[in-house]
């Protein structure tokens, strides 16, 4: 079964720094990847997705992700931090023909001023 | 008006009590999902429904249950709640055109108590 790891529950970054978040995925037929993000007292919501093609996807607020099939990865960043970017972030995983939708564990971003 | 909406959005309730977590949805998507999440696991699928007939366990559906009333509404339900089953609850919904590549829409979440 297809599966996602995400690295360190908390991550801390200051305003205008990079933010890099880590997602490795395991899954021996291709794989559709997902970021989803949940702002305080709020659902989830798709910040960005992979399926087939171009292996940088931008998404919104200023965030991208790289697919790359060699490392197993796919990494969110985005240039410069706001303060705005405190939430939760979460890495999902899919495959053609299996009825799941995997979510890593989470990352909480801290932004500090 | 949200799009999916889940009641109540908070429940506090005692050991032993049945209780349920309503969600409906007027984006018009044939398969909805019950996740729970749990601080430093994540979401876990419970129950996923991809049209009116059609239930399925997810990975951690014993103590649940769910009804699929009509292709709007979904429901969660704890027969006799334990305090292990304090979590968010998050109903969501997809639409089976776009797949498992398609984006789940979610609810604000239903944060349920067991003391």
């Amino acid at each position: 079964a297809q599966s996602v790891t995400q690295l360190g529950s908390h991550v801390s970054v200051s305003e205008g720094a990079l933010v890099l978040l880590r997602c490795n995925y395991s899954s021996s037929v291709p794989p559709y990847l997902f970021w989803y993000v949940q702002y305080p007292n709020q659902g989830l919501q798709l910040l960005l997705k992979y399926t087939t093609g171009a292996t940088l996807v931008k998404g919104i607020n200023g965030f991208e992700a790289e697919f790359k099939k060699s490392e197993t990865s796919f990494h969110l960043t985005k240039p410069s931090a706001h303060m705005s970017d405190a939430a939760e972030f979460f890495c999902a995983v899919s495959v053609r023909g299996n009825n799941r939708l995997a979510f890593g564990k989470g990352n909480q971003v801290v932004v500090i001023p | 008006d949200a799009d999916v909406t889940q009641t109540p959005r908070n429940r506090i309730t005692k050991t032993g009590k049945r209780i349920m977590l309503e969600c409906s949805q007027t984006k018009g998507h044939d398969r909805m999902y019950w996740y729970r999440q749990d601080p430093g696991l994540g979401l876990r699928l419970i129950y996923y429904s991809f049209d009116v007939k059609d239930i399925n366990k997810g990975e951690i559906s014993d103590g649940y249950s769910v009804s699929r009333q009509a292709q709007a509404k979904f429901s969660l339900s704890l027969e006799s709640a334990i305090p292990n089953q304090t979590a968010l609850y998050f109903c969501a919904t997809s639409d089976s055109g776009t797949g498992w590549a398609g984006e789940l829409f979610f609810g604000e979440g239903s944060r349920l108590t067991v003391l």
